[in-house]
């Protein structure tokens, strides 16, 4: 079974643009989770969907946005980019059931912004 | 709120020695416990977890029991080598209905021929 994907695998932006990042889940896992990772703050959740509606939200600024579509896979949108936005964003799925706790983590999206 | 912590690294260790990681939580109610690792340049993998008060999660060599009365989920292994070297990282999920993992910073280990 194939693995969590996540395109594009790295990303150069200027302040101020926006960027989308994408996510396919394992497949039949319903929940698809967000995380941004960096060297000062670590692993912080962004936010979790499941059957397209956010069911979770970390402590993100509203310029962090994201959804689900109808076959699970997922989208993160951040606007108005910011140098402090430059981390590695890693997305998860996992099923939804009696081991809906495990998360399956994909590579991540390495984003810069310059 | 939840929160974990995690011994600082860097840890250094010869080849075939012995590993403890400590990890200690904060968290309402009774969370699950995890340990995740992640190598070079590659996103997380799920070590192995531990759901209720007591339980041990093994796997590759490696273990932590879930401890209550001390808040704890120390990472052990008997032997480590060359190919453990990653961070690991421990966390947690709590809260009826919660997707949302809280981690430690992470704990870079190094591994010496």
């Amino acid at each position: 079974k194939a693995g969590v994907t996540q395109t594009p695998r790295y990303l150069i932006k200027t302040r101020g643009q926006q960027v989308t990042l994408s996510c396919s889940p394992i497949s039949g896992h319903r929940s698809v989770s967000w995380y941004q990772q960096t060297p000062g703050q670590g692993l912080q959740f962004l936010f979790e969907y499941f059957s397209e509606t956010q069911r979770n939200k970390g402590n993100f600024p509203g310029r962090f946005s994201g959804r689900q579509f109808s076959n699970s896979r997922s989208e993160m949108n951040v606007s108005t980019l910011e140098l402090g936005d430059s981390a590695l964003y890693l997305c998860a799925s996992s099923l939804v059931g009696p081991k809906t706790y495990e998360q399956y983590f994909g590579p991540g999206t390495r984003l810069t912004v310059t | 709120g939840n929160s974990v912590t995690q011994m600082e690294g860097p840890v250094t260790l010869s080849e075939e020695a012995f590993l403890t990681i400590n990890c200690t939580y904060t968290a309402t109610g009774y969370p699950s416990l995890f340990w995740y690792v992640q190598y070079p340049g590659e996103g997380l993998q799920l070590l192995l977890k531990a759901t209720k008060a007591d339980d041990k999660g093994s796997n590759k060599g490696f273990e932590a029991t879930y401890r209550k009365e001390t808040t704890s989920f120390h990472l052990e292994k008997g032997s480590v080598q060359v190919s453990d070297s990653a961070v690991y990282f421990c966390a947690l999920i709590s809260g009826a209905g919660s997707y949302q993992l809280t981690f430690g910073k992470g704990t870079k280990l190094s591994v010496i021929p």
